[in-house]
């Protein structure tokens, strides 16, 4: 059974902050890895993507793959209220033609 | 900007009764997918369709069945409600070669059956 784990939280962090979520992924032939928000009551927004090791930035969102630890991250730098949401994890089912395996989602909550 | 909609935001049916929901994108996506999510259970895939008149079983089809006979639309068919089907309904879309692209959304639709 291919698997994405993600601590459900919540985190809780002050304002300003440096948020960090991390999901761990079981299928060792996973190339593609996404980060969704989902605010309360809507649905899930792509906000990040990353196919390669390492670090990819984009405003205040960095997100980070270690393939060999099978690890994917998701910081978000100088947290805004805003930010509090669910975070999914995904990672796409390796042959599988799009089709993703997602995890359970982190809660954050970002205080004023 | 990809555009996935569906065709209710919320909804109420007695059990028994037959729900259509259907869901449209702009963007000339060959794949579509149907999901439902539920307080703890995450999302789950119901079915999904690579091409027109295609489709495949998700992790849990039973209760459900879909059509597509539009590139640009897929329909999820429940033909006679339950209690346990009321959930958020999400529809989503990506591209053939997907694999670098993740899936689009629609914004969902609140099923409750009473």
């Amino acid at each position: 059974q291919k698997e994405v784990e993600q601590n459900s939280g919540p985190l809780s962090v002050p304002e300003g902050a440096i948020a960090s979520l991390n999901c761990t992924y079981s299928d060792r032939g996973s190339q593609s890895f996404f980060w969704y928000r989902q605010y309360s009551g809507k649905s899930p927004e792509l906000i990040m993507s990353i196919y390669s090791n390492g670090d990819k930035e984009d405003g205040r969102f960095t997100a980070q793959l270690n393939k060999a630890s099978q690890y994917v991250s998701l910081l978000i730098r100088d947290s805004q209220p805003s930010d509090s949401a669910t975070y999914l994890c995904a990672v796409v089912e390796y042959n599988q033609g799009g089709k993703l395996i997602f995890g359970q989602g982190t809660e954050l909550s970002v205080k004023p | 900007d990809v555009k996935v909609t569906q065709s209710s935001r919320y909804l109420v049916k007695r059990t028994g009764e037959k729900v259509f929901l259907e869901c449209v994108q702009d963007m000339d996506h060959e794949n579509m997918f149907w999901y439902r999510q539920d307080p703890g259970l995450g999302l789950r895939l119901i079915y999904f369709s690579y091409d027109v008149k295609m489709k495949e079983k998700g992790d849990i089809p039973e209760g459900y069945s879909v059509s597509r006979e539009k590139k640009e639309r897929f329909s999820l068919i429940l033909e006679s409600t339950s209690t346990n089907q009321t959930s958020m309904y999400l529809c989503a879309s990506t591209p053939a070669t997907s694999g670098r692209i993740g899936q689009y959304f629609g914004p969902g639709t609140r099923l409750t059956v009473t």
